[in-house]
């Protein structure tokens, strides 16, 4: 009930396309939902995140839609560039007590020029 | 901006050897983190850090594992024995205060033990 499930695990689009990266989880209990980046070699950046009280939230190309019913939210990247090309991690965080994230298995994106 | 740094970036080690990962979280941050990721796979939670003392800690996070916060910045994650199995990226985070959930996180420790 812990895990957070994320597809696809490897993503290829094309410049200037959408991105879309999905997560499912089970623990209703989750409070907060971020979406990290992470280039070879360096550590997670945060991206972008959400509330469950909020159906979409964007920021500049990146866009998460969150579906409180179905348990699902996915990541959305407009005009995707070759400088996106990275590992995106979703996580949920029960958002009290130690407010650590359960991540998900991560997605490898590759933008091709 | 304020980030998370961590020493050493890399650190190789003999099995059995104890090895002492160093973390200087943001400077007001309250709530610390170590994660971990093994080549390839998910970024795994290992143990929460707040008010001088561990708030929560995984299943992976066993009696060979400690942590520390020595003074008023630095924040250390001890491995005692280490094993072929420790080998992995150690990531440190930090986050603000109680309602503030992002987690900050630093450029990682690739860990190989041999």
């Amino acid at each position: 009930q812990q895990q957070v499930k994320q597809s696809p695990q490897s993503l290829i689009v094309q410049k200037g396309g959408i991105s879309i990266i999905n997560c499912a989880y089970e623990n209703t209990a989750f409070d907060y939902f971020p979406w990290y980046q992470q280039f070879p070699g360096k550590g997670p950046a945060l991206l972008i995140a959400i509330r469950p009280d909020v159906s979409e939230k964007k920021e500049g190309r990146f866009t998460i839609s969150f579906n409180k019913s179905a348990k699902q939210f996915s990541l959305h990247i407009m005009d995707s560039q070759p400088g996106d090309s990275a590992t995106y991690f979703c996580a949920a965080s029960l958002g009290s007590g130690t407010y650590k994230y359960i991540f998900g298995t991560g997605t490898r994106l590759k933008v091709l020029a | 901006e304020p980030e998370v740094t961590q020493t050493p970036s890399h650190q190789v080690t003999q099995m059995g050897q104890e090895v002492i990962l160093r973390c200087v979280p943001i400077s007001n941050h309250l709530y610390f983190y170590w994660y971990r990721q093994i080549l390839g796979q998910k970024v795994e939670f290992l143990v929460s850090f707040y008010n001088n003392e561990i708030s929560e800690k995984s299943e992976i996070f066993d009696d060979q594992f400690s942590v520390e916060r020595p003074d008023g910045s630095n924040f250390t994650l001890k491995i005692r024995s280490t094993k072929l199995e420790d080998s992995a990226m150690y990531f440190c985070a930090s986050s603000g205060r109680t309602g503030e959930w992002t987690q900050y996180f630093g450029p990682g420790t690739r860990l190989l033990v041999l």
